[in-house]
């Protein structure tokens, strides 16, 4: 079975301040590991994803992300925080060995606010 | 690039009503699209895996008479809700594989049972 945990509900930062939201996983084999962001009523937009290679995966609109196998996490940071950065985040993780193929299992999800 | 449409965007309809939503890949060949299900404040869940010219694949607790997948091309894919009551109500959002290991996301469907 494969699962991630975001523990934070919400998460708030003042505009120009480095921002972290977190999330953890738990898969059989390696993992393939993702953050979307959706903004309200709307879907969700790719970020940035984990399959092999460097631990450090640089993604879209200045967001990166470690992964840390010995930890099984893979926090989302960002080093300068925008008003316009606050959304809703979803960590995922799936797994080609799993059952449902490549689908995604997605994370309770992290409200980011950004204070001006 | 990888870009997913999702018509109609909103959705009222009476109970007892069958509603279809359709998903689309603009400008790409998907060979697996993902149907996944919102409430309010929660996570997205996964409903059922469509592969194109076969049967989709239902998550645990899905009825599959109830929400009918049909992934007729490599470009589109439908979910027909059959008889939908007000439970039903819901963000109804689909996925697209261009590789296997990215979805892109359609912009969601709020459906609405009175």
């Amino acid at each position: 079975a494969q699962s991630v945990a975001q523990p934070e509900d919400q998460v708030n930062v003042a505009e120009g301040n480095p921002l972290t939201v977190k999330c953890t996983y738990s898969v059989s084999g390696n993992p393939y590991l993702f953050w979307y962001v959706q903004y309200p009523n709307r879907g969700l937009q790719f970020l940035l994803k984990y399959i092999t290679g460097d631990n450090l995966v640089k993604g879209s609109y200045g967001f990166e992300a470690e992964f840390n196998k010995s930890q099984t996490s893979f926090h989302l940071k960002k080093p300068s925080a925008l008003v316009s950065d606050s959304a809703l985040y979803f960590c995922a993780v799936s797994s080609p060995n799993s059952n449902s193929g490549y689908a995604l299992n997605f994370g309770k999800g992290t409200s980011l606010l950004v204070t001006p | 690039g990888a870009v997913v449409s999702q018509h109609p965007s909103r959705v009222i309809c009476k109970s007892g009503t069958s509603v279809k939503i359709e998903c689309r890949s603009l400008d790409f060949q998907a060979t697996t699209m993902f149907w996944y299900r919102q409430f309010p404040k929660q996570s997205l869940m996964l409903m059922a895996t469509s592969n194109e010219g076969s049967k989709a694949t239902y998550e645990q607790g899905v009825e599959k008479d109830k929400f009918l997948i049909n992934h007729a091309s490599l470009t589109l894919s439908t979910l027909t809700v059959t008889s939908a009551h007000p439970e039903d109500s819901s963000f109804y959002i689909c996925s697209a594989t261009l590789i296997t290991d990215t979805q892109y996301f359609g912009p969601g469907t709020r459906l609405t049972v009175l």
